[in-house]
């Protein structure tokens, strides 16, 4: 069964942009959650979805925001990018909510 | 905030076993201790996770104190490719909206060498 990608791997975005990331869970998975790596912050928990609903948030502001579609796959996008925002982000998949998370390789997201 | 202590750093010589401590002297009835680790800029690995009886995989082992305040992984013959950051991490399993996030904190750095 395949794991968790993550599209792109890599991207590089100047500050003022908006960047979209895309996740593909592992098959038969329905909640997908997302994280934000960063070498001051550690790993933080952005937002999870389960069946296209958002059922839990991190402590992000209003330009991270995220959905679900029907076939379980995940976007998250951030709009006027700052430097703040260069990060691994990193997408994870579970068949509940409850059910223990999968990792992607996730994309690194460097903003000049 | 992370509801786990670990080491920051810790060496173990290829072929013998590591053990990884972890504190979690608040951790509640329900909450499960699960472990991670990630090896430089990827994605974090699943290794094992348990409520209160030791549990065992083809990966690693994992000893609960009968307290459930700590908890110990085991690899039990290291190798250099084990070498990662390892993450100690209690999770509520239930399902009220608060509880369905993992809550990482800094981990610690296993370095196996030769």
């Amino acid at each position: 069964k395949a794991g968790v990608t993550q599209t792109p791997r890599y991207l590089i975005k100047t500050r003022g942009q908006q960047v979209t990331l895309s996740c593909s869970p592992i098959s038969g998975h329905r909640s997908v959650s997302w994280y934000q790596q960063t070498p001051g912050q550690g790993l933080q928990f952005l937002f999870e979805y389960f069946s296209e609903t958002q059922r839990n948030k991190g402590n992000f502001p209003g330009r991270f925001s995220g959905r679900q579609f029907s076939n379980s796959r995940s976007e998250m996008n951030v709009s006027t990018l700052e430097l703040g925002d260069s990060a691994l982000y990193l997408c994870a998949s579970s068949f509940w909510s409850e059910e223990t998370q999968y990792f992607g390789p996730g994309t690194r997201l460097l903003v000049l | 905030d992370a509801k786990t202590t670990q080491p920051p750093s810790m060496d173990c010589a290829e072929g013998r076993a590591a053990n990884l401590p972890c504190n979690h002297s608040t951790i509640s009835g329900n909450e499960y201790v699960y472990w991670y680790r990630q090896i430089h800029s990827q994605g974090p690995q699943y290794i094992i996770h348990g409520l209160k009886n030791n549990e065992t995989n083809e990966m690693a082992s994992l000893i609960i104190t009968e307290d459930r305040k700590s908890s110990t992984l085991i690899l039990p013959h290291a190798t250099l490719r084990d070498t990662a950051v390892y993450y100690c991490i209690v999770r509520v399993s239930t399902s009220d909206n608060n509880t369905d996030k993992l809550i990482f904190g800094t981990g610690t750095r296993l370095q196996v060498f030769p």
